[in-house]
């Protein structure tokens, strides 16, 4: 079946304004994780799901950000009040099971742009 | 803090030579380790993963790496890489003492030339 979908693929946003990311994971996966890639900064976790629980957001960089997942399934990632710190490439992954015990299958990103 | 280190940011090396990327975790008790690779312009991929059994794992197109316990290390091998191993290498670990979150290195930026 089809991969790790997440949308959308770029945004651009002006500082201040709220944006939404979202992300299928493939079917049947339990777990999805939210990470943020930055130039020169690696991948940085955000959050991790297991079902619709978020066990783990010790990753949230501020309270701008939230994360919610329905279903079980899709995810959407929530930045409030933009600022240009937030540029990046956001990372989605889901995987069987518990999460850290199975490898993870990515998206390909949304690459944001705060100007 | 709880950590995972990739010693080198940037790579560049000849066709044929040998690559060893490092990668140190400072997490106690049970791990699970993997090595992930980011083409350009593709998304991250598995190459291989270590649970448990023997240290020394082979993934796809030969690479292959070490879980040594008593340093905490999990370096990765090839014995001669190809132009079409240029890519972004990252370290990933899970701890079982930190949850089931998988905490990557910085990554390392491989680049062989023809």
């Amino acid at each position: 079946g089809a991969g790790v979908s997440q949308s959308p693929s770029n945004k651009v946003t002006e500082k201040g304004k709220d944006v939404e990311l979202r992300c299928d994971p493939i079917s049947g996966h339990t777990a999805l994780y939210w990470y943020r890639q930055s130039l020169g900064q690696g991948l940085e976790f955000l959050i991790y799901f297991q079902g619709n629980s978020a066990p783990d957001k010790s990753g949230l960089p501020s309270d701008r950000f939230s994360a919610e997942r329905t279903g079980g399934s899709v995810s959407t990632l929530t930045i409030q009040r933009t600022q240009q710190e937030d540029s990046a490439v956001y990372l989605c992954a889901s995987s069987w099971g518990q999460g850290g015990d199975s490898p993870l299958h990515f998206g390909n990103g949304t690459r944001l742009t705060v100007t | 803090a709880q950590s995972v280190s990739q010693h080198n940011h940037h790579v560049i090396l000849s066709e044929a030579a040998s690559l060893e990327l490092g990668c140190n975790y400072s997490y106690g008790g049970t791990v699970n380790l993997f090595w992930y690779v980011q083409y350009p312009g593709q998304h991250l991929q598995l190459l291989l993963k270590y649970f448990s059994g023997d240290p020394l794992v082979k993934g796809i197109k030969g690479f292959e790496a070490e879980f040594i316990k008593s340093k905490f290390s999990f370096n990765l091998r090839k014995p001669s890489v190809q132009w079409s191993d240029t890519a972004e290498y990252f370290c990933a670990v899970n701890a079982r003492a930190a949850g089931n979150k998988l905490t990557f290195g910085g990554g390392t930026r491989v680049l062989v030339k023809p």
